[in-house]
């Protein structure tokens, strides 16, 4: 265990349906982040949420669509998704300062059928 | 924004040998450089990372090395054994909350 709990581990959804995936730290960070992996591409970064606040949205479709509620726990809400959003969605935490280490949550494996 | 390149995409090596995977980054800002590894059915693990006032840094079997001038920096791992297969990701950064990371490097240890 890393620290970092994502929820569910593997999803199955239908282009038509509505999801959220869970993350959950309780390292003290005060930064997250949903990071979308593909096979043999660079790990994307979708959001960045510092104390609680977007601070960025690297131009990902609006199918997507982060909730952070509070410093410990992320959502990511999805609907109506693709079949090339099938990937592996990674959350990651961190303290809210210049070098800090990203800690990563084990990931939700999205199947889009 | 900042772009990581990363080589190679596969690595083999025999169990003992040395691993080397090198990076190159294209912000001239960057100053903190971390290395991860990714096991199966895992995140990506912080195993060592090195910010840019340094120029190497040693952790029993892993080192890396970093090179401002030229805007690489590099992972050596030494007596490899087969538990040190898994995928390897450099990254850069120049601040905070702006992480970007190479495309991963699968290493493979043969017994």
């Amino acid at each position: 265990e890393t620290g970092v709990t994502q929820t569910p581990r593997h999803l199955v959804m239908g282009m038509t349906n509505k999801k959220s995936l869970k993350c959950e730290q309780h390292l003290g960070h005060n930064a997250m982040y949903w990071y979308k992996q593909s096979a043999k591409k660079p790990l994307e970064l979708m959001f960045v949420y510092s104390l609680e606040e977007r601070v960025e949205n690297n131009s990902v479709p609006s199918r997507f669509s982060p909730e952070c509620p509070n410093s410990s726990h992320l959502f990511l809400h999805l609907h109506t998704l693709q079949p090339e959003d099938s990937a592996l969605y990674l959350c990651a935490s961190s303290q809210s300062r210049e070098g800090a280490g990203y800690t990563f949550g084990s990931g939700t494996r999205l199947t889009v059928v | 924004g900042e772009n990581v390149e990363q080589h190679p995409s596969t690595l083999s090596v025999q169990e003992g040998d040395s691993a080397v995977i090198k990076c190159t980054y294209s912000d001239s800002a960057s100053n903190y450089f971390p290395w991860y590894k990714q096991e199966l059915g895992k995140g990506p693990q912080l195993i060592i990372d090195i910010r840019s006032n340094v120029g190497e840094k040693k952790d029993q079997r892993i080192a890396v090395t970093l090179n401002k001038t030229a805007k690489h920096f590099s992972l050596h791992i030494t007596e490899t054994q087969p538990e040190d297969s898994a995928v390897y990701f450099c990254a850069a950064s120049r601040g905070h909350n702006d992480m970007r990371f190479g495309a991963g490097t699968r290493l493979t240890v043969k017994p």
